[in-house]
């Protein structure tokens, strides 16, 4: 059974910090891994999708890695900015169940 | 991507009764799937959305408890019956892009609380 881990579970930091958020899976049979974004009571956004054969995506400020031998993917945010506070999520996508499973998220705190 | 929107953002309602969420996305998607996001917890898939056929439902989540219907390519309904307390959480339909990445997009969410 696939597994997603999240750490840390929380994190607070001073604005203009680089930071990394850590996803680890348990099943390198994945088809992809997906980043997602949630403010408080809202819906998902999807931020970075890195395909199974990829080493890392990037947009903007974030850039992902993802290592399947390992089963460990990275999000690098970088020169953090308070709109950055939400929760982050990890996903990898089952190969042949095309089903997301999500890791419990970190969420992030940006201070002024 | 695809723009999704769902109906109702947001519900009180009390225990016993039965709420319809409706899910409608701006392109046409093979795949629909609905989620359930409990307090402080993350994501579990309740159930993927079969246009012309019968839900396909996770284990743990029934058919009589979690009514889906698909009656077309951008169009999805999630009912969740006979509510209790347990049941308050938000709800959320997403879709798979057509375009062979299989990235995921979500809508907005409803959040649901029973009384």
């Amino acid at each position: 059974k696939q597994e997603v881990t999240q750490i840390p579970a929380a994190l607070s930091v001073p604005e203009g910090e680089n930071l990394v958020l850590n996803c680890s899976f348990t099943d390198s049979a994945i088809y992809n891994l997906q980043w997602f974004r949630q403010d408080p009571g809202k819906g998902l956004t999807s931020l970075l999708l890195i395909q199974s054969s990829q080493r890392e995506q990037t947009s903007g400020r974030l850039n992902a890695s993802l290592d399947k031998s390992s089963g460990r993917s990275t999000l690098y945010i970088a020169a953090s900015q308070p709109g950055d506070s939400a929760t982050y999520l990890c996903a990898v996508l089952i190969q042949g169940a095309q089903k997301l499973v999500f890791g419990q998220g970190t969420r992030l705190t940006i201070n002024p | 991507s695809a723009v999704i929107s769902q109906k109702p953002s947001r519900d009180i309602c009390q225990r016993g009764t039965s709420l319809t969420i409706q899910c409608q996305v701006d392109s046409q998607v093979t795949m629909m799937f609905w989620y359930r996001q409990q307090p402080g917890q993350s994501l579990t898939l309740i159930a993927t959305a079969n246009q012309g056929s019968e839900a396909t439902y996770e284990s743990g989540f029934v058919i009589d408890k979690f009514p889906i219907s698909r009656p077309n390519l951008t169009f999805s309904t999630l009912t969740v019956s006979n509510m209790s307390p347990e049941d308050s959480s938000i709800y959320l339909c997403s879709v798979m892009g057509q375009g062979g990445s299989y990235e995921q997009y979500f809508g907005p969410g409803t959040r649901l609380t029973v009384t």
